[in-house]
């Protein structure tokens, strides 16, 4: 089973509509939850990072939910530049280091259209 | 440009030849990392640098493959005899070290190498 898993979609979604998805992860040892988003042929970029208690950015609010161990994107109002891969990431302590590396899901596609 | 800044941006090579990347990240960030992104996938951890010293390697980092980062500053990433397999985009990211009662510092990813192994 991978670490982190989402839904790899496209999620085609009307301009100005509501979309969201989860990213499940594996180990609740995970302490950091975070969205990056990702455009074509592009390096990933931080979105948001992911509290416990959820967190709104403009148009973006993400929650994070530790029983079930998934967090949750939405997305208001779409707009065409939203469309991207957005990439769920917890932090895993290292096996031999001090600190936490990054683990990537596989990323949702989200392809906004007029 | 003050951004993690990698080269080169392509690479194509033919099987059984060594490649070398290099990784120039942000100049006060001492945390640095290679990723291996491959198309539809998000990207794979390979390994840690907390100044010079390489601290983790995963598993995916097979002998064929070796970072260093000598005066902990830029990075390098060789991998050996190439396979066909290798063919990805090789991402490098640079990060602060968090300092107690601060908030997480993100990375910051270069634009990449994309290896084609033909």
């Amino acid at each position: 089973r991978k670490e982190v898993e989402q839904d790899p979609g496209p999620f085609n979604v009307p301009e100005g509509a509501t979309v969201a998805f989860n990213c499940t992860y594996s180990n609740s040892a995970s302490q950091s939850f975070f969205w990056y988003r990702q455009d074509c042929r592009k390096e990933p970029k931080l979105l948001m990072s992911v509290y416990s208690s959820g967190n709104e950015d403009g148009r973006f609010t993400a929650q994070l939910n530790r029983a079930s161990q998934y967090i949750s994107l939405l997305i208001r109002d779409s707009k065409l530049s939203d469309s991207a891969t957005y990439l769920c990431v917890v932090t895993l302590p290292m096996i031999k280091a001090a600190g936490n590396k990054l683990t990537f899901g596989g990323g949702t596609r989200v392809l906004v259209k007029p | 440009d003050t951004g993690v800044s990698q080269n080169p941006r392509h690479k194509i090579t033919k099987r059984g030849q060594n490649v070398t990347f290099r990784c120039d990240p942000i100049s006060e960030h001492n945390r640095l990392y290679w990723y291996r992104q491959t198309l539809g996938q998000g990207p794979e951890f390979l390994t840690y640098f907390q100044n010079e010293a390489q601290l983790e390697k995963s598993r995916l980092l097979s002998d064929r493959f070796s970072a260093e980062r000598p005066k902990g500053s830029f990075s390098t990433l060789e991998i050996q005899r190439t396979e066909q397999g290798d063919s990805a985009m090789y991402l490098c990211a640079s990060s602060a070290q968090q300092g107690l009662g601060t908030a997480y510092s993100p990375l910051h990813f270069g634009n990449g190498t994309r290896l084609t192994v033909t």
